[in-house]
């Protein structure tokens, strides 16, 4: 099945530190990835979605400053956390699709601490 | 509604069916998938059911799939105490893209 792999798995630092994370898709060509958050026993929260080559979408709320997202090629996506707070720790998953009626396929995630 | 609803429990013994429902929201949402996290993982795709289809099997797991009334429900056979976990049912709506909406999740706790 389709693979994604997301790193790093987990990310301790101080706070205004910003932190890169990458999402690939190993096997397929992802024309669209998605960057989600959740929370601690809640549902994921979709971010932004991101199609190769153009500006990410942004969901009202999520700063588009804040969360720099980069899809420069159809197997990689990244999502920077810029000057990182408390307030950011969260658990970030990606996913990736390749043709628009293909499932998402998702990332192990990748849990920010932010002290 | 505007959220995919899901119970937030649900407790079994291990070699009982389990049946975890959700509602969704968009009569015409196309695609519907249920997927598994584990303690601090990421979602795996468990299976994912078209909106022309009724039910779906797929070894110990069946879908199945009421439009009308928009309900949507995973039943796990003979279950086992790996599949201890949160389900989350998803819908692909028409109008946000390829973008999934999430129900809240279902904790599976499956005791031995």
């Amino acid at each position: 099945g389709a693979v994604v792999s997301q790193h790093p798995s987990r990310v301790i630092c101080k706070s205004g530190t910003s932190v890169k994370i990458e999402c690939r898709s190993l096997d397929f060509q992802a024309t669209t990835m998605f960057w989600y958050r959740q929370f601690p026993k809640q549902s994921l929260m979709l971010m932004a979605t991101s199609n190769e080559g153009s500006k990410a979408t942004y969901e009202q709320g999520v700063e588009k400053d804040k969360f720099l997202i980069n899809h420069a090629s159809l197997t990689l996506s990244t999502l920077t956390v810029t000057s990182a707070h408390p307030e950011d720790s969260s658990f970030y998953i990606c996913s990736a699709s390749g043709r628009s009626n293909q499932p998402q396929h998702f990332g192990d995630g990748t849990r920010l601490s932010i002290l | 509604g505007e959220d995919v609803e899901q119970s937030l429990f649900l407790s079994v013994r291990e070699g009982d069916s389990s049946v975890i429902n959700c509602t969704y929201t968009d009569s015409s949402s196309t695609y519907l998938y249920w997927y598994k996290q584990e303690p601090g993982a990421g979602l795996q795709l468990l299976t994912y059911i078209f909106s022309n289809m009724d039910m779906k099997q797929d070894q110990r797991l069946t879908v199945l799939l009421n439009k009308k009334d928009k309900h949507l429900s995973l039943r796990i056979a003979d279950t086992q105490t790996g599949d201890s976990a949160i389900y989350f049912c998803a819908e692909r709506r028409n109008q946000a893209g390829t973008a999934l909406i999430f129900g809240k999740g279902t904790t599976l706790s499956v005791s031995s």
